[in-house]
């Protein structure tokens, strides 16, 4: 079964720049986008069709495509960015949606 | 400002059925941009996407779940319904109801209710 991949955690401190990435074979072909989850809170939207940001999300977050990965970047890290971060797209078809098994942030 | 507000049982027992019920508020659900979806987290996990549901009743479940899994909406009440059968431990998680933007190949998920923790046990 098709599956997307995400390291489990990545830790750094404040200011760098943190890079996730996600894999997956149908990524070539299907739109990736990207979810900020903080403990206790619903999933916020990120970043949509591999690229676009949200109204109101802060510019320090992008992200990019090649191939079969995906990238989620957050430049000037700040201690609230500490979340779990998770990609999303779909199988071949377009109707069944996939989740990562998401990535835990940590900065300190 | 649209919402959505899961609501159902807190506890099920093994082997019983779930219950659960979203509503919306501040949008219309007969949209033809937006799917409804239903997403569940266990308790310390990753996201489980578990189906989507349009306006007119057509349904996407997971295969993983599809044989346990049915959902309904009810456009004049601007609800929609989540029931999941022959339940195990397993089924414990934080449910969650989203409003499913459709670009017209796929689906990403705008709009979050706050999620409603489920409990399986006897």
């Amino acid at each position: 079964s098709y599956e997307l991949t995400q390291p489990p955690s990545v830790s750094l401190s404040p200011g760098q720049t943190a890079r996730i990435t996600c894999s997956g074979d149908a990524l070539p072909k299907q739109y990736a986008y990207w979810y900020q989850q903080k403990p206790g809170q619903a999933p916020v939207l990120l970043i949509y069709k591999d690229t676009e940001r949200p109204s109101g999300i802060p510019e320090r977050f992008s992200g990019s495509s090649s191939g079969t990965a995906v990238t989620l970047t957050i430049s000037g890290l700040q201690t609230e960015d500490e979340a779990d971060y998770f990609c999303q797209s779909a199988d071949s078809d377009g109707n069944h949606v996939l989740f990562g098994g998401g990535t835990k942030l940590t900065v300190l | 400002q649209v919402q959505l507000q899961e609501s159902g049982p807190g506890l099920v027992k093994p082997s019983e059925s779930l219950s659960l019920t979203c509503t919306v508020s501040g949008a219309s659900i007969s949209s033809n941009n937006y799917y409804w979806g239903w997403i569940r987290q266990p308790p310390g996990k990753g996201l489980e996407w578990i189906g989507n549901i349009f306006y007119t009743g057509s349904t996407y479940y997971s295969p993983s779940l599809k044989s346990r899994v049915t959902m309904s909406i009810d456009t004049s009440n601007i609800q929609l319904s989540l029931q999941l059968r022959s339940l195990t431990a397993a089924d414990t998680a934080i449910y969650y109801c989203a409003r499913a933007h459709y670009s017209g190949y796929d689906y990403y998920f705008d709009l979050w209710g706050q999620g409603i923790l489920v409990a399986v046990s006897s």
